[in-house]
């Protein structure tokens, strides 16, 4: 299973642009690498994925570079609602099952 | 469509006890998961399945059995409760044949093991 690093924490202010990177050094060719986003008291939800290059929806934008050893979630003009613990995972290959890391915690500050 | 639904939403167990987390998904889904949560923490994954018959192990699998007798359902038991036991249980499904892999999640089972 590919391991995933993340920060622990981010602190933003509401209006800005917050980017969050995650290093997976053994992805595997077959893995995809998608986000999650998790309120409290809540299940995890999906947010994006990509495999390669840049994917963008209405919620966020997915920069993976060529080498596919990192990523950067990109959320734009982040909110006040927008705090939430943010999880970055790789795979699955087949039915490997997803493990999620500690994840991300974004504090948005007013 | 409801999605994955997991009951009960609260339950308080003394030590020894045991009981069953159950989930459902109406997506058709091959795969399952289950997930535990504990406070401040991300989620360790207890057990999964990747379709009916078929179940295995994931990061933390002591004191849970699991069983998939049908693609819908996918229960969780606690065999004998212990207190290190007490956390937020999440069940996750999706579909099992692609490399997309969106998982969904349901609303959580808080458990309390005095």
């Amino acid at each position: 299973l590919a391991k995933t690093t993340q920060p622990i924490s981010m602190d933003s202010y509401e209006g800005q642009e917050v980017n969050i990177t995650c290093s997976h050094n053994n992805i595997a060719t077959n893995d995809y690498i998608t986000w999650y986003q998790q309120f409290p008291s809540q299940g995890p939800r999906f947010i994006i994925q990509g495999y390669k290059t840049k994917v963008t929806n209405e919620v966020a934008s997915l920069f993976i570079p060529a080498d596919r050893k990192s990523s950067t979630l990109s959320l734009p003009r982040v909110s006040l609602s927008d705090t939430a613990v943010y999880y970055c995972l790789v795979g699955p290959s087949g039915n490997t099952p997803l493990v999620f890391g500690k994840g991300t915690r974004l504090s948005v500050i007013a | 469509n409801a999605g994955v639904t997991q009951t009960p939403k609260f339950q308080v167990l003394k030590t020894g006890q045991s009981m069953t987390l159950q989930c459902a998904q109406d997506m058709n889904h091959e795969y399952m998961s289950w997930y535990r949560q504990d406070p401040g923490m991300g989620l360790r994954l207890i057990h999964y399945s990747v379709g009916a018959g078929i179940t295995d192990q994931g990061e933390v699998p002591n004191g849970y059995n699991v069983s998939r007798s049908t693609t819908e359902d996918f229960p969780l038991r606690l065999l004998s409760a212990a207190p290190s036991q007490t956390s937020v249980y999440f069940c996750a499904s999706r579909t099992g044949t692609a490399n997309t892999g969106e998982l969904f999640f349901g609303e959580g089972s808080r458990l309390t093991v005095l």
